[in-house]
């Protein structure tokens, strides 16, 4: 039974490039959350998605950033024109849907992808 | 304005001795807390919950306790074994409604047992 699988684990993106994060979620899992990690702190959540939907993006920063989970394929993170202030770690989580589906029944993390802005 | 706080960047512990990490929150619509483990170049990994409803909950070596009126819950590790050197994340939520979704973490407390 497959975890959440995010790829690429890292990530070198020069100031001004797209960075694309892809999340798989796990079998049967059709709720997928991004968090952020900045450098010595916690994790920040982005954003939340069902199939298709995007429920609440109130973590995402305004402009550059979005996300997206498609009927067929990955969920992907994308960040266009990076920063070096986007360099952080990116998890993903996902959780069953239905009844008890919420974050807070214990979803699942990625090992996340590391981005880099040089 | 950090809504969920762990005041110990980091604790080391004897092997064998017990492990007692400790957290705050300050927001009163948090009815949910978790903690998890983290390794280095890994993602986190859910240890145990506590509900509001409760004020203890035991998973083998690992208690969490939750003291609601401090707001305040700890996170117990005994005995405490070397494989238990990570970083440990409180992490909180609202159990339903709005936000129930969304899991507000504390910086994170880098556990060191030494053998």
């Amino acid at each position: 039974n497959a975890g959440v699988m995010q790829n690429p684990r890292h990530l070198v993106r020069r100031r001004g490039q797209e960075a694309r994060l892809r999340c798989s979620p796990m079998k049967g899992h059709s709720h997928v959350y991004w968090y952020r990690q900045l450098p010595e702190e916690g994790l920040k959540f982005m954003v939340y998605l069902q199939k298709e939907n995007i429920i609440d993006e109130s973590g995402m920063p305004k402009e550059r950033f979005s996300a997206e989970f498609p009927k067929e394929g990955p969920s992907i993170l994308r960040i266009q024109q990076v920063v070096r202030g986007d360099s952080a770690a990116y998890f993903c989580a996902s959780s069953p849907g239905g009844a008890g589906g919420g974050m807070n029944t214990e979803a699942f993390f990625g090992q996340g992808t590391r981005l880099t802005v040089v | 304005d950090q809504q969920v706080k762990q005041n110990s960047p980091s604790l080391s512990v004897q092997e064998g001795r017990i492990s007692i990490l400790n957290c705050d929150y300050t927001n009163s619509m948090f009815d949910y807390f978790l903690w998890y483990k983290k390794y280095p170049a890994e993602g986190p990994t859910f240890l145990i919950s506590i509900s509001s409803i409760k004020d203890k909950n035991e998973d083998g070596r690992f208690t969490v306790f939750l003291n609601k009126s401090a707001k305040h819950l700890s996170l117990h590790i005994v005995p405490s074994q070397p494989g238990d050197s990570a970083v440990y994340f409180c992490a909180a939520s609202p159990r339903s409604g709005a936000g129930s979704y969304q899991l507000t973490f504390g910086k994170g407390t880098k556990l060191s047992v030494i053998p």
